[in-house]
């Protein structure tokens, strides 16, 4: 079965510092491997997602995540952390089957000091 | 506005009452998803649509949870006889099928309160 850990339930981080939160998979086949962000109350807003290729894959708001394949992990990174970048992170892979459903990480807060 | 609309945003309801939530998901979306995220945790995995057709549902889905999609459009899912550990976000989630990979769509949830 697919699925996906996040080690970390926080990391916290000054501004302007580098961030790296934490993900490793385990599938069966090709991985299909997703980071979302979730802001308070609210749903979950698509960053990036690894399909096939470069193993560095860059998404939206300055985020990167560097695909790799003997580690079986998937680390969202990004240079320089904003205070607005405090949120919850999920890392996510899609199942195996033919639903194509995406399997969710329990889930990592970034806290970021101003 | 992500594409994905979701009604109510909010619910309370007293135990034991029934409840139904709504998503529109993006028109040219066939499928459809919907998900469970309990407060500290990951989005689980409910139900999925091609379509009309409900063609996988999860363990979670106990009987007093039924969803339905008339027509391929809109979805609603309906829990009878709520119970407190029914208190959840409800997250909806839409994509098209094709032969690439594209992103899955979330609306804003929809938070029910069993009290």
């Amino acid at each position: 079965a697919q699925s996906v850990a996040q080690p970390e339930d926080q990391v916290n981080v000054a501004e302007g510092n580098p961030l790296t939160v934490k993900c490793t998979y385990s599938v069966s086949g090709n991985p299909y491997l997703f980071w979302y962000v979730q802001y308070p109350n609210r749903g979950l807003q698509f960053l990036l997602k690894y399909i096939t290729g470069d193993n560095l894959v860059k998404g939206s708001y300055g985020f990167e995540a560097e695909f790799n394949k003997s580690q079986t992990s998937f680390h969202l990174k990004k240079p320089s952390a904003l205070v607005s970048d405090s949120a919850l992170y999920f890392c996510a892979v899609r199942d195996g089957d033919s639903s194509y459903k995406l399997i969710f990480g329990s889930g990592t807060r970034l806290l970021v000091r101003p | 506005d992500t594409g994905v609309s979701q009604d109510p945003r909010h619910k309370i309801t007293k135990r034991g009452q029934n409840v139904t939530f709504r998503c529109d998901p993006i028109s040219e979306h066939n499928r459809l998803y919907w998900y469970r995220q309990t407060l500290g945790q990951g989005p689980e995995f409910l139900t999925y649509f091609q379509n009309e057709a409900q063609l996988e549902k999860s363990r979670l889905l106990s009987d007093r949870f039924s969803a339905e999609r008339p027509k391929g459009s809109f979805s609603t899912l309906e829990i009878q006889r709520t119970e407190q550990g029914d208190s959840a976000m409800y997250l909806c989630a839409s994509r098209i099928k094709s032969g690439e990979i594209y992103g899955y769509t979330f609306g804003s949830g929809t938070r029910l309160t069993v009290v």
